[in-house]
């Protein structure tokens, strides 16, 4: 069965240093999303994608964040200066149009120290 | 900004027995419901979804109910098994939201024991 997968599983990052969080999507879902959960709270919507730009973000996804779609599989969360609050498990999803659930891939865990 | 709620952090249940799950939400514009499950170190997992035209949607021994006037669902397991034991979540969208985008719950833990 096909599934979204994501690399790393952890990350380990100083304060204020950049990262990348992949995501392979499924191959033919046209929607992608990061979701993130800081340990002991609720899932969180960062930003929606589709046909190559975003469609929605959230509060949270500041001018820190950007997404980029940079071939036909990958789809990717950067950070650029990450502050302590970001260390969370981030959850990149994607669905098919017209269809309501979302695909999780199993997260990355980001520890900023 | 708890438009999703799930008010029990916890339930523990019997093997055989229901396990009942309730979400309440405050933003009238949901339209449709999905259930999450999630382990320990993975991303959720996809159970249910019920659309707000709707009460009930069935599957296997998942039933969700869906009770607009109260802004309530619930999730029913039949009969609960240890495997079953996880973190579930309850999610909304709106169709206004042209991206789908997800409104979570804060998640009930499930424990169903042998």
């Amino acid at each position: 069965e096909p599934e979204v997968t994501q690399t790393p599983s952890h990350q380990v990052t100083q304060m204020g240093q950049e990262v990348i969080l992949r995501c392979v999507p499924i191959s033919n879902h046209l929607y992608f999303y990061w979701y993130r959960q800081i340990l002991g709270q609720k899932v969180e919507f960062l930003v929606s994608f589709y046909n190559n730009e975003i469609s929605e973000k959230s509060e949270i996804f500041d001018d820190q964040f950007s997404v980029e779609r940079p071939d036909g599989s990958n789809f990717t969360l950067k950070i650029r200066s990450t502050k302590l609050e970001d260390s969370a498990m981030y959850f990149c999803a994607s669905s098919v149009p017209g269809q309501g659930q979302q695909y999780f891939g199993p997260g990355t865990r980001l520890t900023v120290t | 900004d708890q438009q999703v709620k799930q008010n029990s952090p916890s339930l523990s249940v019997q093997e055989g027995r229901i396990s009942i799950l309730n979400c309440d939400y405050t933003n009238s514009m949901f339209d449709y419901f999905l259930w999450y499950k999630k382990y320990p170190a993975e991303g959720p997992t996809f159970l249910i979804s019920i659309s707000s035209i709707k009460d009930k949607n069935e599957d296997g021994r998942f039933t969700v109910f869906l009770n607009k006037s109260a802004k309530h669902l619930s999730l029913h397991i039949v009969p609960s098994q240890p495997g079953d034991s996880a973190v579930y979540f309850c999610a909304a969208s709106s169709g206004s939201s042209n991206t789908g985008k997800l409104i979570f719950g804060q998640g009930t833990t499930l424990q169903v024991k042998p």
